[in-house]
């Protein structure tokens, strides 16, 4: 079985700063993948960053980078330069490619980011 | 491209009664997932379809939860009969194969049962 864990319900970032989300995970497989995906008030969810387990660079996106810490269990998202635009729930989920194949998800980080 | 789309948007009914909700996923993408957020939780999978047929519904309460996907193109999602406990929103996805790709997902229904 898959879990996610993020500790951090809420967070908040002055705009132009930089924040840093938590999120932890335990699975069993040896090949899976880690995501990030943005729930903004209203609107859909997205997908933000995707990394591979069997990766060692850590993935990128523009503004958003993740540190993925494998033998610690640990993918964390960092925002850099963050926009009000950025103002969402974030998930960290996980996908194990052997007998479930389903997308877990954490309980989410609400990030508000002040002006 | 047009993005999933799901109906109604809310829905408030009462216990004991049936509902259902629909799901249009993206053109060309043979996976369909239904999953179900309550307040202040991530999102739950209850059921994913390729194409037309069911991969997993091991989180589905089969006993009064169903689902089709009719074609292998939209899909419904009913409760039969609805609990308090079914309040929540309940979020469609779609992607192009069963596997760790990018899941594309609706608006949401919420429901809620009074």
């Amino acid at each position: 079985a898959q879990t996610v864990t993020q500790s951090q319900p809420e967070m908040s970032v002055q705009e132009a700063e930089t924040v840093t989300l938590s999120c932890t995970y335990d699975t069993s497989e040896s090949d899976y993948y880690l995501f990030w995906y943005k729930q903004p008030p209203s609107r859909q969810m997205i997908l933000v960053i995707r990394q591979e387990a069997y990766k060692q660079q850590n993935a990128t996106e523009n503004r958003f980078s993740v540190n993925f810490q494998k033998a610690a269990k640990s993918f964390s998202l960092k925002i850099s330069d963050s926009q009000l635009g950025d103002a969402a729930m974030y998930f960290c989920a996980s996908f194990s490619s052997g007998s479930a194949r389903q997308l877990t998800f954490g309980s989410g980080t609400q990030l508000t980011v002040l002006p | 491209e047009a993005g999933v789309a799901q109906s109604p948007r809310y829905k408030i009914i009462e216990k004991r009664q049936s509902v259902a909700f629909w799901c249009n996923p993206i053109s060309g993408h043979a996976t369909l997932y239904w999953y179900q957020q309550i307040l202040g939780q991530g999102p739950k999978l209850l059921i994913q379809f390729q194409n037309n047929g069911v991969v997993d519904d091991s989180q589905l309460p089969k006993d009064r939860f169903s689902a089709e996907r009719l074609k292998g193109v939209d899909s419904t999602l009913k409760i039969q009969p609805a609990k308090l406990e079914d309040s929540a929103v309940y979020l469609c996805a779609s992607s192009s194969g069963w596997g760790p790709y990018e899941q594309y997902f609706g608006p949401g229904t919420r429901l809620t049962v009074t």
